[in-house]
């Protein structure tokens, strides 16, 4: 059974980087078939998608966001990681960990989703 | 960008079907999925591919997407359905979702 944790600060101070480790366990990071990604929603609000990467190291980014996210994955540890910097209040949400599924290139398995707040 | 369209809200009574529209434009060259959250929990997919269910999903969720219109629709709507749906596509190797809309089921 595939499981996917977010883990991180809860609370970052704007300006700051906001920093996400989402840990895979119950199946290998390293699947030709997967890309890993992350998606946050604001409270009460809808989902937005901000990037995805592949273990190979190919990456996928939101336009509005890609001049200030990085992802990186960590084949040795089974994990993958999400960097934004200079986030605002506005940035506060739930940020969820998800895998896509390039047979149909859907996002089939997803965190529980870990709320970050951003406020000094 | 491409956007994505969705009704805030749709109400459907018990046991009857309702239908959730997604609009874009020339959605139908694309691949439509659709995702059921749920009040406090992760996003599920329910429909990929315009009309394919996952395993687990029950055969009362469809999809058709066809020109500038994809549509999921919940046969026999039960309380259990109640739930905000988003659709999605890849537009330029990114995803896309609409903005979301609340079923609520009467």
């Amino acid at each position: 059974q595939l499981q996917l944790q977010e883990a991180g600060p809860e609370l970052v101070k704007p300006s700051e980087t906001l920093s996400l480790t989402c840990t895979v366990s119950g199946g290998s990071i390293s699947s030709s078939d997967y890309y890993w990604g992350w998606v946050r929603q604001p409270p009460g609000k809808g989902l937005e998608w901000i990037g995805n990467i592949h273990y190979s190291g190919r990456t996928n980014y939101n336009p509005s966001l890609k001049s200030r996210v990085t992802i990186s994955v960590d084949t040795s540890k089974n994990h993958f990681s999400l960097n934004l910097s200079s986030v605002t209040a506005a940035e506060t949400a739930v940020y969820y960990c998800a895998r896509t599924y390039i047979n149909g290139w859907y996002l089939e398995s997803w965190g529980q989703g870990s709320l970050v707040t951003v406020s000094s | 960008s491409y956007d994505l369209t969705q009704p805030v809200s749709v109400s459907v009574a018990l046991g009857q079907t309702a239908r959730i529209t997604c609009g874009g434009n020339n959605i139908g060259s694309k691949n439509v999925q659709w995702y059921q959250q749920k009040s406090g929990q992760a996003p599920v997919v329910v429909i990929y591919r315009d009309y394919n269910r996952p395993s687990g999903i029950p055969e009362r969720f469809s999809g058709f997407n066809s020109e500038n219109t994809a549509t999921l629709t919940i046969s026999r709507a039960q309380v259990g359905d109640e739930a905000d749906y988003y659709c999605q596509v890849w537009d330029s190797s990114a995803a896309v979702f609409g903005g979301g809309t609340k079923l609520t089921v009467l």
